[in-house]
């Protein structure tokens, strides 16, 4: 069945790059996203990426869509301690339905 | 502001005792649903609607009802709660005409059943 896998747990220093990966199973998928979700809030849209398209670059965050390997991942430049939060990958499949990974949980180190 | 708004916040609550998680968004979308997070789970759809009186089970909807009535309303009905079913739940809504699919999240319910 349609599955989405993203380890746990990432920890970086302040300044360094962040590189959060996950894989999906529908090869049918039209949109993949990430989700951000901080502390007692709900998940607010990070960034997406159409199935179309290899890469998507917003300031600070790279999006890399290898779709033959059915690998997203999400690369946060100069990571910040206010990047610390949990980062969900998320497919939309075939309808209207999105599929949520368990999340990654990123620890930035001051 | 747009939002997606969810009461209560925080719920302590006994097993059977019957209870209502409301939702109400304010962006005219179309598209409304409910998931629950849950550790090393991720968040898994219960009910979705999309549109006034249409609505359908998503994965896990064992123990929940919904019901959409109007076009902002979308409310989690827990008929006979059980400890199982202590979780944090999110209400969602999204546009069926922007078709990006992106979710509106409320900020969530924490519901314990003792």
């Amino acid at each position: 069945g349609e599955d989405v896998e993203q380890s746990l747990f990432l920890s970086v220093r302040e300044g360094d790059s962040s590189v959060i990966n996950c894989t999906y199973t529908d090869s049918s998928s039209t949109y993949l996203y990430w989700y951000k979700q901080e502390p007692g809030a709900g998940l607010q849209l990070l960034t997406y990426i159409f199935s179309n398209m290899d890469m998507k670059q917003d300031q600070r965050l790279t999006v890399l869509l290898n779709k033959k390997d059915k690998h997203l991942s999400l690369r946060i430049a100069d990571t910040q301690t206010g990047d610390s939060a949990i980062y969900f990958c998320a497919e939309r499949t075939g309808g209207f339905k999105t599929i949520f990974g368990a999340g990654t949980r990123l620890f930035v180190k001051a | 502001e747009a939002q997606v708004t969810q009461n209560p916040r925080y719920l302590i609550t006994v097993t059977g005792k019957k209870l209502t998680v409301t939702c109400s968004q304010n962006m005219n979308h179309e598209y409304m649903s409910w998931y629950r997070q849950d550790p090393g789970l991720g968040l898994r759809q219960i009910y979705y609607s999309m549109n006034v009186e249409v609505t359908d089970k998503g994965d896990v909807p064992e123990g929940y009802k919904v019901s959409r009535k109007e076009k902002r309303n979308f409310p989690l009905i827990l008929e006979s709660p059980s400890p199982n079913q202590t979780s944090l739940y999110f209400c969602a809504s999204s546009s069926l005409i922007r078709n990006t699919g992106e979710l509106f999240f409320g900020e969530g319910s924490r519901l314990t059943v003792l």
